[in-house]
């Protein structure tokens, strides 16, 4: 049982770059969750899913793109990558949004 | 107005300190209330969820008062493994959402 897992653990992009990060978890949780953490700002919601094929937008979801084909992966997607997406970037997954959210190690993303 | 609101922080304490966290949420409609902890680098992780009661879970002790929106985390006879960040949590009123604070980081020191 890995809980939720983070696809890559670091990378850095050249500006105007595309990359998708992936997120798995094998707990069978509906709800899944992206968010970005910045110093000083705390975490910020991009993209959440509430169950296979649906998504919907965060706090902050322009530049980012997700999809959730399968119940398990939930795909957050950089089109164009700009140096304002530097940032940590956790996945998080929930059975409902009333209990707890686990979360993914984080992906540490850098654009030069 | 933010959402959540948090003491600015950082805290520094003695071991053996007791220390005491605030939270303030705009959103009345928020049902559901939570404590996580987050260490350097790392990935937030559940303390303890809130109750409308209040609850106390070892040295931690929670107390929610949904009339003046404010949530606050106790921690008695502090230990140095307790240095961390701490952020407040609710839920939005569709429930769907969670709403980080921006945290309290805790320095317990020997």
């Amino acid at each position: 049982n890995a809980g939720v897992t983070q696809t890559p653990k670091f990378r850095v992009l050249k500006t105007g770059q595309s990359m998708t990060l992936l997120c798995a978890q094998d707990m069978n949780h509906e709800y899944m969750y992206w968010y970005r953490q910045d110093p000083g700002m705390g975490l910020r919601l991009i993209h959440y899913s509430v169950g296979e094929g649906t998504t919907a937008k965060g706090e902050v979801p322009d530049g980012y793109n997700v999809s959730r084909l399968k119940k398990q992966n939930f795909l957050l997607g950089l089109e164009s990558a700009a140096p304002s997406q530097t940032s940590v970037y956790f996945c998080a997954s929930s059975l409902d949004p009333g209990y707890e959210q686990y979360f993914g190690p984080g992906t540490r993303l850098t654009v030069t | 107005r933010k959402e959540v609101e948090q003491d600015p922080g950082p805290f520094n304490v003695p071991e053996g300190a007791t220390v005491a966290f605030n939270c303030t949420y705009s959103n009345s409609a928020s049902q559901s209330f939570f404590w996580y902890r987050q260490d350097c680098r790392k990935e937030p992780k559940l303390l303890m969820s809130v109750y409308s009661s209040g609850n106390e879970d070892g040295r931690f002790t929670a107390q929610l008062n949904r009339a003046s929106q404010y949530i606050s985390l106790l921690i008695r006879d502090s230990k140095l493994s307790d240095s961390a960040t701490y952020l407040c949590v609710v839920t939005d009123n569709y429930g769907q959402n969670f709403v980080f604070g921006p945290g309290t980081r805790l320095s317990v020191l020997p």
